[in-house]
C-alpha cells in the first residue's frame, strides 16, 4: 500500500525559504521508473506542477519557478525534500507530493497548506 | 510552458454524457501521456485516466479518454451525482516537465 505525507511549516514569512518533506511508504525511490512529484494549489485555484525527481536522480522543474526550486531525495529515509526560496504571499497554497510511475501521478498525499504572511 | 486550456465549467443531467476538453501544444500533441484527475473539495486529486485512455483499477468504465491532435478529452457517460467535482488534465511536456490544465468544474444538474 502506497502512502505519502507532506510535512513542514504552515506559516512562513515573505522572503523566507520554504522546506517541505514528503515521507512515503509502500515503494522505493531506488526502483527503476519511479518518481515523486510536487504539485501545489492556491486556495480556490488550479493545480500547478512544481518539480519531479526520479529514481536515478533525474529532475525536472517548472520553468516559471526553476530559479527558486530545489528537489532532493533521501532513499534510505524514504523522503523527498522540496525547497522554495524567496517566498511571497502568492505562494500561499496547499502543497501536494505524489508518486509517479510512467507519466502519471497515481498516489497523492493529503496536502499541506502553507500560508505566506508577515 | 503555459497551462493546458480547459473549459471553466461543464454541466449535465444524471444519465447524460459530458465531455471535457484539454487543449495544449506540443505537450498534448507530442506525447500520448495525458492523464486526468478528479478532485473533490478539500481532497487530494484522484487519478481517473492515464496515458490518454487507460483507466486505473477501480475507476468506472463510464470514464473514458481520447486525444486528437493537440486536444485531449475526458468523457463521462451515464452521469451520476457523485461525479460532480473538479477535473484536471495533465500532460508530459518533455525534458522531465509536466503541465496541468486550468481545471473544469463539473456540475450535475
Amino acid at each position: 500500500q502506497i502512502t505519502l505525507k507532506e510535512s513542514g511549516p504552515t506559516l512562513v514569512k515573505p522572503t523566507q525559504t520554504l522546506t517541505l518533506t514528503c515521507t512515503f511508504s509502500g515503494f522505493s525511490l531506488s526502483t527503476s521508473g519511479v518518481g515523486v512529484g510536487w504539485i501545489r494549489q492556491p486556495p480556490g485555484r488550479a493545480l500547478e506542477w512544481l518539480a519531479l525527481i526520479y529514481w536515478d536522480d533525474d529532475k525536472g522543474y517548472s520553468p516559471s519557478l526553476k530559479s527558486r526550486l530545489t528537489v532532493t531525495k533521501d532513499t534510505s529515509k524514504n523522503q523527498v525534500v522540496l525547497t522554495l526560496t524567496n517566498m511571497d504571499p502568492v505562494d500561499t497554497a496547499t502543497y501536494f507530493c505524489a508518486h509517479r510511475l510512467g507519466a502519471y501521478f497515481d498516489y497523492w498525499g493529503q496536502g499541506t497548506l502553507v500560508t505566506v504572511s508577515s | 510552458q503555459s497551462a493546458l486550456t480547459q473549459p471553466r465549467s461543464v454541466s449535465g443531467s444524471p444519465g447524460q454524457s459530458v465531455t471535457i476538453s484539454c487543449t495544449g501544444n506540443s505537450d498534448v500533441g507530442g506525447y500520448n501521456f495525458v492523464s486526468w484527475y478528479q478532485q473533490n473539495p478539500g481532497k487530494a486529486p484522484k487519478l481517473m485516466i492515464y496515458d490518454v485512455s487507460k483507466r486505473p483499477s477501480g475507476v468506472p468504465d463510464r470514464f473514458s479518454g481520447s486525444k486528437s491532435g493537440n486536444t485531449a478529452s475526458l468523457t463521462i457517460s451515464g452521469l451520476q451525482a457523485e461525479d460532480e467535482a473538479d477535473y484536471y488534465c495533465c500532460s508530459f511536456a518533455g525534458s522531465y516537465t509536466v503541465v496541468f490544465g486550468g481545471g473544469t468544474k463539473l456540475t450535475v444538474l
